[in-house]
């Protein structure tokens, strides 16, 4: 059974770039049966997709974070990552990563990590 | 792409059923059929209880149940039980390959 950890900094500072890492357990990163994708909440607000990406090494991102956010695998480590530069406050959240496929669909996501909290504060 | 639109709340008793609708636009809810729901307790991850409109992951109780008419989807809980007392998200892939969220509705069990 798939499974996923978020790790990373809990705290990054203005302007800084916010780098996070999602360990997948119980399968490869490399398989075609999988997609990865990040989702994001700020304190008290609700879910906000931040992108994904697919087996054929297409990524997606929101549109408003496009400029600033990337995703990348590890195959090395089983993980794939988030990056986000130039960070400002409205980025704190909580990061969750989230994967999904052929067990239930391309574009949602029935497995997610725990979570982790990113504040941004200098 | 705009955020598509729920109620903030809603609420029933025990045993009672609840409609959530999901509003958009042609361009993600009415365009394609990958309109998903999620629940989320307080502090916890998301749950996948709804994909492609109204497929149930296993494990899902069909107490839960999805639908779409036009450019709204809707999430039918049935039968409620204090244990469905949370958030609910709904998403839908829009063009140009994105995922839009709901603003999330609070479901109160009264």
């Amino acid at each position: 059974q798939l499974q996923l950890q978020e790790s990373g900094p809990g705290l990054v500072k203005p302007s800084e770039t916010l780098s996070l890492s999602c360990t997948v357990s119980g399968g490869s990163i490399s398989s075609s049966r999988y997609y990865w994708g990040w989702i994001r909440q700020p304190p008290g607000k609700g879910l906000e997709w931040v992108g994904s990406m697919y087996y054929s090494g297409s990524t997606y991102y929101n549109p408003s974070l496009k400029s600033r956010v990337s995703i990348s695998v590890d195959t090395s480590k089983n993980q794939f990552s988030l990056k986000v530069t130039s960070v400002t406050a409205t980025d704190t959240a909580v990061y969750y990563c989230g994967s999904g496929g052929d067990s239930s669909s391309w574009y949602a996501m029935d497995v997610w990590g725990q979570g982790t909290t990113v504040t941004v504060s200098s | 792409q705009s955020a598509l639109t729920q109620p903030p709340s809603a609420s029933g008793s025990p045993g009672q059923s609840v409609t959530i609708s999901c509003t958009g636009t042609s361009s993600d809810v009415g365009g394609y059929n990958y309109v998903s729901w999620y629940q989320q307790h307080p502090g916890k991850a998301p749950k996948l209880m709804i994909y492609e409109v109204s497929k149930r992951p296993s494990g899902v109780p069909d107490r839960f149940s999805g639908s779409k008419s036009a450019n709204t989807a809707s999430l039918t809980v049935s039968g409620l039980q204090a244990e469905d007392e949370a958030d609910y998200y709904c998403t839908s892939y829009a063009d140009s390959n994105i995922v839009i969220f709901g603003g999330g509705t609070k479901l109160t069990v009264l």
